[in-house]
């Protein structure tokens, strides 16, 4: 079956060190996302991509950046973690079928701590 | 910044009771879209109605939209324990390409 994972499930690191986090997804699908989950926020959109090489910068992009080379992946990378970065990070994916049937279908979650 | 917004923000009821969640949002949209996340969880997609639809129901959801009010809503009939999760909406337009906005959040608790 066709699924969506998110590696590592838990990450704590210290203020200053690059952190990646690692998206796979065998959906086949075109669009990709990254966002962050914090308390009274709902998710916010971190980053995104429409196809392989193409990224673009979502409503929080400040601090971190993606890549993508292939169209299975789409690590996160937070260049210098802070401890506002603390936060449940989700990865999704969609089909390109129009605008009308963009269902996202979403990983399971990376727990970053940053101290 | 939010464009749905979920209203109540925590419900708790009894099993078998009805559950009612209201979402209201700003611009104009494509679709709308309801998703529920288990505690510890990703989200999951539950229903999508589409801008020149009124009602959809799946199951023991059904979804309405007021495109003249900004709103939808979202009712679980015959609630059972296991529907205890976060109901978020998420809305799609044209501005936003592929990409959905979702809401804060309704957190929802059915006691047995």
């Amino acid at each position: 079956d066709a699924e969506i994972t998110q590696s590592p499930r838990h990450k704590i690191t210290e203020t200053g060190r690059q952190v990646t986090l690692a998206c796979h997804q065998t959906w086949n699908h075109n669009n990709m996302f990254w966002y962050r989950q914090d308390l009274g926020h709902g998710l916010r959109l971190i980053h995104y991509s429409y196809g392989v090489q193409d990224t673009n910068k979502g409503e929080v992009s400040d601090g971190y950046s993606v890549s993508r080379s292939n169209t299975e992946d789409l690590p996160l990378t937070l260049e210098s973690a802070a401890s506002s970065q603390t936060s449940v990070y989700f990865c999704a994916s969609s089909a390109t079928g129009g605008i009308s049937s963009n269902e996202q279908f979403f990983g399971p979650g990376t727990r970053l701590t940053v101290l | 910044s939010q464009q749905g917004e979920e209203d109540p923000q925590a419900l708790s009821i009894q099993e078998g009771e009805n559950a009612t969640m209201n979402c209201s949002y700003k611009t104009s949209i494509n679709n709308l879209q309801w998703y529920r996340q288990n505690s510890g969880r990703g989200l999951v997609h539950l229903i999508l109605i589409r801008s020149n639809e009124r009602e959809k129901h799946s199951g023991r959801l059904r979804v309405t939209l007021d495109t003249s009010k900004k709103s939808s809503s979202l009712l679980i009939t015959a609630s059972r324990a296991a529907d205890t999760a976060s109901y978020f909406c998420a809305t799609g337009g044209l501005e936003y390409g592929n990409k959905l906005v979702f809401g804060a959040g309704t957190i929802l608790r059915v006691k047995s």
